[in-house]
């Protein structure tokens, strides 16, 4: 059955500390993985990743993709306030042809 | 240009009634996917619709189904509702169809069923 498992699945930082968050799927026919951040109720684009080593860059925000490993990280540096949510690792199977959500990691970033 | 709009936004219902859920995609998407968020569950696809048609269904029973209109503007309906069934019902819209990555993402429908 495919699956996508997130980790932490929560964690509480302080500002301006980097963190890590990780994603790891079993999917027969891997087509892409993608990011999402969910703050209240609608969940809002981060990154779509297909191709293995490819950092994908926005701000403090990065990711990347292991299609050996069958993980992605995504990385969030100088964190704010503003970053605390839920973070959404979602991955795309050509051969079932739906989105698999993990469970989410949900970040706490204090003052 | 609009997002998604997703009505009712909060609804309450009781066991055994059914509910009707509309989406309204962003101008010019053709795609409209639903998901089931829960807290144990999490995010969990429903259905996809792209051009009228249904293109892909999840796991659920056949109590929950759905439609999409010639303007896009999709509908989900939910029959013989279960206590099971309370969640938050997203929808997401995207111009070539769910696989092809970023999604627009509604505010979604609460559901409460008592």
């Amino acid at each position: 059955e495919d699956k996508v498992v997130q980790s932490p699945l929560s964690l509480v930082v302080h500002e301006g500390d980097t963190v890590t968050l990780n994603c790891s799927y079993e999917v027969t026919n891997f087509r892409s993985l993608l990011w999402y951040k969910q703050e209240k109720k609608a969940p809002t684009f981060l990154f779509m990743l297909t191709s293995s080593g490819i950092e994908k860059k926005s701000g403090r925000l990065s990711s990347i993709l292991d299609k050996k490993e069958l993980f992605s990280i995504l990385n969030i540096t100088a964190t704010q306030t503003g970053d605390s949510a839920v973070y959404l690792c979602a991955v795309y199977s050509s051969n079932t042809g739906k989105l698999i959500f993990g469970q989410g990691t949900t970040l706490q970033v204090k003052p | 240009k609009a997002g998604v709009t997703q009505t009712p936004r909060y609804l309450i219902k009781t066991r055994g009634q059914q509910v009707t859920l509309s989406c309204s995609p962003i101008s010019g998407h053709r795609s409209v996917s639903w998901y089931q968020q829960t807290p144990g569950q999490g995010l969990q696809f429903l259905f996809e619709y792209f051009s009228e048609t249904q293109r892909n269904k999840g796991n659920f029973p056949g109590r929950f189904s759905g439609r999409q209109f010639s303007n896009s503007r999709s509908e989900m309906n939910v029959s013989t509702l279960e206590l099971g069934d309370s969640a938050l019902y997203l929808c997401a819209s995207s111009y070539r169809g769910a696989n092809t990555g970023e999604l627009f993402f509604g505010e979604g429908s609460r559901l409460t069923v008592l």
